[in-house]
C-alpha cells in the first residue's frame, strides 16, 4: 500500500502562472481534502472532493479550483499565482464519514 | 466557528523528562479534537483524537492526551520525552457542521527535546 502520494515535490512558479498539483489517496479512501500550510502557520483547509464533486470549501478565492478522478485520485489548481501563494499544500486522504489521519508528504510552491 | 489555540511557540524539554504540549479549544457542541505530529519536510502524521468517553487518550509513540472539558483544553503529554520526538505539533478540532470533517488547526508548538 502507497499511501498518499503526491506530485510534485516541490515546484517553483512566477506570479501570474497556473500551477496544478496531484494526489493519491490511500488505496480503499474516497475522499481527498486539500490543505494550504505557509511558513510558520498551521493547515488550512482549502477544499475536500467526494464522489468528484467540491463538498466543502474554505475560505479561498476563486482562483484555486480542483477535480476529483473516477479512481478517486485529485488536483489542485491555483490560477493568477501571488506571491502570498507561497506555501506546503498538503493533501488527506479519508473516507467521507472519518477523519484525515493520513496525509501526504505535501508540495513545496514557491512563487517568484 | 471552530478554532483552537496552542499558546507556546516552542517548548524545550530534556530527554527522559515528561512533556507536555498545550492546546485549548472553542466549539459548540461536543468537541473532536486531534493531534498531529510534522518533521521537517514531511506530512502531517496522526497521533490521537478525542470524540468521547475516557479523559485520557493514548495514541502513537507513546503519546497521549487530556481531555478537560471545564477548562477547554485537550494537552498532549508523554510520560518520558525522546531526542526523536522533536517535531512540530499541531492541535486540531472537526468542524462536525453539516456532517463534514474538515480540521481547524493551532499554529503549532515547536518541540524540542535535548540530550
Amino acid at each position: 500500500d502507497a499511501g498518499v502520494t503526491q506530485s510534485p515535490t516541490h515546484l517553483i512558479k512566477t506570479r501570474g502562472q497556473q500551477v496544478t498539483l496531484r494526489c493519491s489517496p490511500k488505496s480503499g479512501h474516497d475522499t481527498v481534502s486539500w490543505y494550504q500550510q505557509a511558513l510558520g502557520q498551521g493547515p488550512q483547509f482549502i477544499f475536500q472532493y467526494y464522489e468528484e464533486e467540491e463538498r466543502q470549501r474554505g475560505n479561498f478565492p476563486d482562483r484555486f479550483s480542483g477535480h476529483q478522478f473516477p479512481n478517486y485520485s485529485s488536483e489542485l489548481n491555483v490560477n493568477a499565482l501571488l506571491l502570498g501563494d507561497s506555501a506546503l499544500y498538503l493533501c488527506a486522504s479519508l473516507l467521507l464519514a472519518g477523519e484525515p489521519k493520513y496525509f501526504g508528504p505535501g508540495t513545496r510552491l514557491l512563487v517568484l | 466557528a471552530q478554532s483552537v489555540a496552542q499558546p507556546e511557540d516552542q517548548v524545550n524539554v530534556a530527554e527522559g523528562n515528561p512533556l507536555t504540549v498545550k492546546c485549548t479549544y472553542s466549539v459548540s457542541g461536543n468537541p473532536y479534537l486531534f493531534w498531529y505530529v510534522q518533521y521537517p519536510n514531511r506530512g502531517l502524521q496522526f497521533l490521537l483524537k478525542y470524540i468521547t468517553g475516557d479523559n485520557l487518550v493514548k495514541g502513537s509513540y507513546g503519546f497521549e492526551a487530556e481531555f478537560n472539558k471545564s477548562q477547554t483544553s485537550f494537552h498532549l503529554k508523554k510520560p518520558s520525552a525522546l531526542v526523536s520526538d522533536s517535531a512540530l505539533y499541531f492541535c486540531a478540532v472537526r468542524d462536525m457542521a453539516g456532517g463534514g470533517n474538515k480540521l481547524t488547526f493551532g499554529t503549532g508548538t515547536q518541540l524540542k527535546v535535548e540530550l
